[in-house]
């Protein structure tokens, strides 16, 4: 069954503004992963966040994640043409799911330069 | 050097055939998987080897059928290809282990092949 709701389901910027992805899940995990999918292209891993973390930075990227209300959000500052891209959100259950991700909807993000 | 490498890209074929697509790892990990992209962008777990034994089978008709020659493939045979089979399918891979203790590591994956059924 689908484990994430993404919201919004497409964001349209300009340059330089900042945008920010939300992500819902249903059961409890051992993380969440980040994704970006550029058309036509395979997934490309960002940034992962454990269970027992409430925030992390990478570059000009920032996940914060709440256990308590299933969910997480994405934010990437500054952004750039080169951003535009399919942001999918993935979670790791863990216990013996082998690392097997399951899949949000995806935010399509467009950055107008 | 391309981490994770499937063949082929583009895969055109009429129903009713059948087909493989071949996915190679070359970081050493313990764990590949196949995922199917649907039309609406949605994607689905559909295998996970650990170690060239299948762990995950998610409820994906038996006329898919993976093989894992060794940890560092994952093959996906199928057979008698139906319109539904259109999608785009990827191969990825993980480090589900290290030194006995579970590591919570992402997934690396491929460029995903794009079978068209017609």
């Amino acid at each position: 069954s689908q484990q994430g709701e993404e919201d919004p389901q497409a964001l349209s910027i300009q340059e330089g503004e900042n945008a920010t992805m939300n992500c819902s899940y249903k059961t409890s995990i051992n993380n969440l992963q980040w994704y970006r999918q550029n058309s036509g292209r395979g997934l490309v891993h960002l940034i992962l966040i454990r269970s027992n973390e409430r925030e992390k930075h990478s570059g000009r990227l920032r996940v914060t994640l709440d256990t308590s209300k299933k969910s997480s959000s994405l934010l990437i500052t500054a952004s750039r043409a080169a951003d535009t891209a399919s942001y999918f959100c993935a979670t790791d259950s863990g216990g013996t799911s082998y690392g097997k991700l399951t899949f949000g909807q995806g935010t399509i993000l467009t950055v107008h330069p | 050097d391309t981490a994770v490498s499937q063949t082929p890209k583009y895969l055109v074929t009429q129903m009713g055939n059948d087909k493989s697509i071949k996915c190679e790892q070359n970081l050493g990990h313990d764990t590949m998987y196949w995922y199917k992209q649907d039309s609406k962008k949605f994607l689905k777990i559909m295998f996970s080897y650990n170690n060239k034994e299948l762990i995950i089978n998610e409820t994906v008709p038996n006329r898919f059928s993976p093989k894992s020659p060794d940890k560092a493939h994952l093959n996906l045979h199928i057979n008698s290809l139906e319109l539904g089979d259109s999608a785009v399918y990827f191969c990825a891979s993980s480090r589900y282990l290290s030194g006995g203790l579970r590591k919570n590591t992402e997934a690396f994956f491929g460029q995903g092949t794009r079978l068209t059924v017609v």
